[in-house]
């Protein structure tokens, strides 16, 4: 079955590091996003892709960034850790045929910056 | 600016008929969707609204006036496993989706 994955599901990390967290689709969409996910917030779009090579800033992409190099995968990468950055982040995919296409969300990556 | 309103929180019984609000203010409206949040998990897709009225998916329903900003989310005979939170969202007119910070359910025996 055709699913998305996000790899690690939990990462403690210190203040400065870099890191990347993994999405992975296996429904061969085109369109794949991430948000974070902080309480009292709604999902706050970071990056977005609308095919490969493609990539867009969302609502809160200081500090972020994601490359597009196949269909499948779109990692984000914090360049240098802050404690604010800490939060659950979600990948999500959709179809792309359309405007308004439903998304689909990956499992999450719960991120601790200390 | 863009807004999504929705409850924090809802409390409600077993059995019973809950109804989860949303009002929204966006550049622009390209529709509505509704998605589900268990604790710990991803939001999963429930419904999805571009014209007025009400759709129907069996113990759920959602309905949309655009003349309103409003939509609302109806579930009826509630089971434990309906207890999570609702999230809505708004399509701007960039296509975006605008989430809601949701509402959390909670079901009563």
């Amino acid at each position: 079955d055709a699913e998305i994955t996000q790899s690690p599901r939990h990462k403690i990390t210190e203040t400065g590091r870099q890191v990347t967290l993994a999405c992975h689709q296996t429904w061969n969409h085109n369109n794949m996003f991430w948000y974070r996910q902080d309480l009292g917030h709604g999902l706050r779009l970071i990056h977005y892709s609308y095919g490969v090579q493609d990539t867009n800033k969302g609502e809160v992409s200081d500090g972020y960034s994601v490359s597009r190099s196949n269909t499948e995968d779109l990692p984000l990468t914090l360049e240098s850790a802050a404690s604010s950055q800490t939060s659950v982040y979600f990948c999500a995919s959709s179809e792309g045929s359309g405007d308004t296409d439903t998304q689909y969300f990956g499992p999450g990556t719960r991120l601790t910056v200390l | 600016g863009q807004n999504i309103d929705q409850p924090t929180e809802m409390t409600a019984t077993e059995g019973a008929i809950v109804q989860i609000n949303c009002t929204y203010q966006t550049s622009g409206f390209n529709g509505l969707f509704w998605y589900q949040q268990h604790a710990g998990e991803a939001p999963t897709f429930l419904s999805y609204n571009v014209l007025d009225g009400l759709e129907e998916k069996g113990r759920f329903s959602s309905f949309l006036s655009r003349s309103k900003g409003y939509s609302y989310l109806l579930l009826k005979e509630l089971q434990m496993k309906d207890s999570a939170s609702y999230l809505c969202a708004s399509i701007d007119s960039n296509y975006q989706l605008i989430w809601g910070a949701g509402t959390k359910l909670i079901i009563k025996p």
